[in-house]
Order: structure tokens, then sequence, then C-alpha cells
């Protein structure tokens, strides 16, 4: 029984350059979130969503995009990285009638 | 928006001993309250969770307790374990209707250390 599934695990990249991560939800799940954490905090609320259309979006900037895929698997991308950027990048995904939130392992971005 | 603070930010207990972490939140329309624990380097897993027309839950060792009308909930391990050490974390949300929404606000986390 597959959990949520994220790649890479670990990256890094420079300032100024964009980066895309992936995220593949459990099995018959229909909602993914993204979720940054930095070290030492809980983590904040990006993106949601569900049946591949935009549910909800955090306090942060319009550098941070994500999508959906029909097959219900999603992408988030951050362009024009900054440092601040560092962080780990979890996403979540939930069947869309039930509320609990199930989390992958994430991928760790370094921003150099 | 929706704020939640979680204390204390370290917790250090023996083998046995009971330990317990509380939350806030601000925003009284949040019905959903979940926690998670993080051990180092992995994924946050729920552990327990309550809605908000229960006023307790149980399950083995945790319990989770809500106090709606003074916006608190926490977190109780009872006997606890080396392996329960991890970070913890509490959160809150608002879950609208029939259709699910991603969006928790957690807490800043409990650093938990159990000793042997």
């Amino acid at each position: 029984d597959a959990g949520v599934t994220q790649s890479p695990t670990h990256l890094i990249k420079t300032r100024g350059q964009q980066v895309t991560l992936r995220c593949s939800p459990i099995s018959g799940h229909k909602s993914v979130s993204w979720y940054q954490q930095v070290l030492g905090q809980g983590p904040q609320f990006i993106f949601q969503y569900y049946e591949k259309e935009e549910r909800g979006r955090g306090n942060f900037p319009d550098r941070f995009s994500a999508r959906q895929f029909p097959n219900y698997s999603s992408e988030l991308n951050v362009n024009a990285l900054l440092l601040g950027d560092s962080a780990l990048y979890l996403c979540a995904s939930s069947w869309g009638q039930r509320e609990k939130l199930f989390f992958g392992s994430g991928t760790q971005l370094s921003v150099l | 928006g929706e704020n939640v603070e979680q204390h204390p930010s370290t917790l250090s207990v023996q083998e046995g001993d009971s330990a317990v972490i509380k939350c806030t939140y601000s925003d009284s329309a949040s019905n959903y309250f979940p926690w998670y624990k993080q051990e180092l380097g992995k994924r946050p897993q729920l552990i327990i969770d309550i809605r908000s027309n229960v006023g307790e839950k149980k399950d083995q060792r945790i319990a989770v307790t809500l106090n709606k009308t003074a916006k608190h909930f926490s977190l109780h391990i009872t006997e606890t374990q080396p392996e329960d050490s991890a970070v913890y974390f509490c959160a809150a949300s608002i879950r609208a209707g029939g259709t699910s929404y991603g969006k928790l606000t957690f807490g800043q986390g409990t650093i938990l250390t159990v000793h042997p």
C-alpha cells in the first residue's frame, strides 16, 4: 500500500533558478496539498488542489505555482529562487470526502 | 486568518510518565483538529484527530480533548515510552460541507523527549 510519494528527496539550487517538485498521492485520493516547513517550525500551507482545480492558496508570492494532473499527481513550481525558499516541501493527499491528510516524506530544497 | 499557538515548545519526561501538549486557536469556525508526530527526517504522521462535535477521543495511550468555548485542545500521552520521542504538531482547520479542504494551520511544534 503505497503512501504519498515525492521526488526528488533532496535538491540543491542557486538563487534565481527555478525548481519543480513532484508528488503522487495515495491511490484513490483526489486532493493534493503543498506545505513548506522551515526548520524548527510547523508546516505552512501553500496550495490545495481538488479534482484538478485550485481550491486554496496560502500567503506565498506568485513565484510559487502548482498544478494537478488528470491522474491526480501534482507539481509545485518555484521561480526566481531566494535563499529564504530553503525548506522542506511537503505534499499531502486526502480522499475527496474525507478529512485526514496524509503526508509524503518531502523534498528538502537548499538554495545557495 | 486562523492562528494556532502551541505549548510547551519542549517537553522532557521520564519513561512511564504522562505528557500533555496544549494548543489554542483563534478562529471559532475551526471544526477539525488533528495531531501529527514527526520523527527526525521523516514525514509528519497523523496520530489522532478530533472534530468539534466531540469533546474527547482516545486511542490506546493517546487522547485528545477539545474545549470549543475556550478554543483550546490538548494531546495527552500516558505511559510514555522512548519511541514517543519526536516533534508533535497540532493543527486546526475549517471543514466545509462535503468537500475536503486541505488547508491546515499548524502550531509551532513541541519537541518531546522521553528519557529511559
